[in-house]
């Protein structure tokens, strides 16, 4: 079965510091990866998402991601944080084949600090 | 293009009733999924459906159901709620949801007293 780790719960950075959000994934071949961002209360916005081709992808928001199959990670990475970036942030496996279902990480709760 | 959209936004159900929640999917979307997500548990997959099918099914009782219709919309229903049943429902679409990304509407907030 596929599944998701996201280490840590709580990361505080301060405003214009560089982000790195960790996570770790287990699937029996090479999945579909995907970084989501949820504001409280809302629904989930896709940040990025890697399906083949260049490990290193960009998305939304000035985010970006490296796939590294040899650690089975995608972590997510931003150079400049802003306070707008303060929210909670998933990411998710997807089968190759078969269906859609995504398979969650816990989440990281992302505080900016001024 | 409008996005996802789900109604209502806000629910206070009483334990043993039933609800039932909607989403519309993105226009031209024809796979929609739904997940619950509560604060112990996280993301949650519950079904999904494609072309009025459920195709794939997560690990919830039976008071859990689900249909699409030809439009693509879809609703999903709880029966004889309980107070764990409380939690943000959400809808996601994609196009075919095999192999690509999945959007999600806003959510449905449920809470049962």
């Amino acid at each position: 079965a596929q599944s998701v780790t996201q280490p840590d719960i709580h990361i505080t950075v301060s405003e214009g510091a560089s982000l790195e959000l960790r996570c770790n994934y287990s699937y029996g071949a090479t999945p579909y990866l995907f970084w989501y961002v949820q504001s409280p209360g809302q629904g989930l916005q896709l940040l990025l998402k890697y399906f083949s081709g260049d490990t290193l992808v960009q998305g939304i928001k000035g985010f970006e991601a490296e796939f590294k199959r040899s650690q089975s990670s995608f972590n997510l990475r931003k150079p400049s944080v802003h306070w707008s970036d303060a929210a909670e942030y998933f990411c998710a496996v997807g089968a190759v084949s078969g269906y859609s279902t995504l398979t969650f990480g816990k989440g990281t709760m992302l505080l900016v600090s001024p | 293009k409008a996005g996802v959209t789900q109604t209502p936004r806000y629910l206070i159900k009483t334990r043993g009733q039933q609800v039932t929640l909607s989403c519309s999917p993105i226009s031209g979307h024809r796979s929609v999924s739904w997940y619950q997500q509560t604060p112990g548990q996280g993301l949650q997959f519950l079904f999904e459906y494609f072309s009025e099918t459920q195709r794939n099914k997560g690990n919830f009782p039976g008071r859990f159901s689900g249909r699409q219709f030809s439009n693509s919309r879809s609703e999903m229903n709880v029966s004889t709620l309980e107070l764990g049943d409380s939690a943000l429902y959400l809808c996601a679409s994609s196009l075919t949801g095999k192999g690509t990304e999945a959007f999600f509407g806003q959510g449905t907030r449920l809470t049962v007293v």
